[in-house]
């Protein structure tokens, strides 16, 4: 089953411990995206990878950095996670920028302590 | 910057009553907007575009440039229904932003 898969589904940090989260697609798409999503609010993009393009949204903080080594595979890295960063993130993928139509993953929630 | 607005944190009605979810945006461009649903422990996922002009489950939605809405209806709401619903923008730079959401409740 074609699918977007983020782990782990729950990760707990330290306020400032780096923190890496993952994501994996068996659909073949060219985009990737990485979403934050804070209690009753709205996704927000943080950036996404067409292909190996890099495209950081610019509200991003600097504290957010993200690493596409292959097609499958898309990372997440929060150097030093603030008390401010706690909320789920969703990763999503898209077989081309035009269309709209995004393939989610199930989220993973971080909790930073 | 485009903006979605979606009024209504939270929606009940009654099993085989008529929901209709409430969405406003506002951007320069031409817009495509979406409609996306998530299940209780399932994933964010589409449900309906604007440009697509098809009924999913039931639900349709119609694009009113003039009132820059998107309201998504079902005349006859089912439990199954019950979900969170989110209105989506995508802009002409490619990039989807949604609203806050609307939770529904659908009451046996």
């Amino acid at each position: 089953d074609a699918m977007v898969i983020q782990n782990p589904r729950y990760q707990v940090t330290q306020f400032g411990k780096p923190v890496t989260l993952s994501c994996s697609q068996t659909l073949n798409h060219n985009v990737m995206y990485w979403y934050q999503q804070k209690s009753s609010q709205a996704p927000k993009l943080l950036f996404h990878y067409y292909d190996k393009d890099f495209n950081n949204e610019a509200d991003t903080p600097d504290n957010f950095q993200s690493r596409r080594p292959n097609t499958s595979f898309c990372f997440l890295d929060i150097r030093s996670p603030g008390l401010g960063d706690a909320a789920m993130y969703l990763c999503a993928t898209s077989r081309n920028l035009q269309g709209g139509e995004q393939f989610f993953g199930p989220g993973t929630r971080l909790t930073v302590l | 910057a485009q903006r979605v607005t979606q009024p209504e944190k939270l929606l009940s009605v009654f099993k085989g009553a008529p929901v209709e979810l409430k969405c406003n945006y506002s951007y320069s461009g031409s817009p495509e907007l979406f409609w996306y649903v998530q299940y209780s422990r399932q994933r964010l996922q589409l449900l309906l575009r604007h440009i697509s002009r098809e009924s999913i489950k039931g639900f349709t939605a119609d694009l009113n440039k003039g009132e820059t809405s998107f309201h998504l209806k079902k005349p006859f709401a089912q439990e199954e229904d019950s979900a969170m619903y989110y209105c989506a923008l995508l802009s002409n730079d490619y990039k989807l932003s949604f609203g806050a959401g609307t939770t529904v409740t659908v009451r046996a």
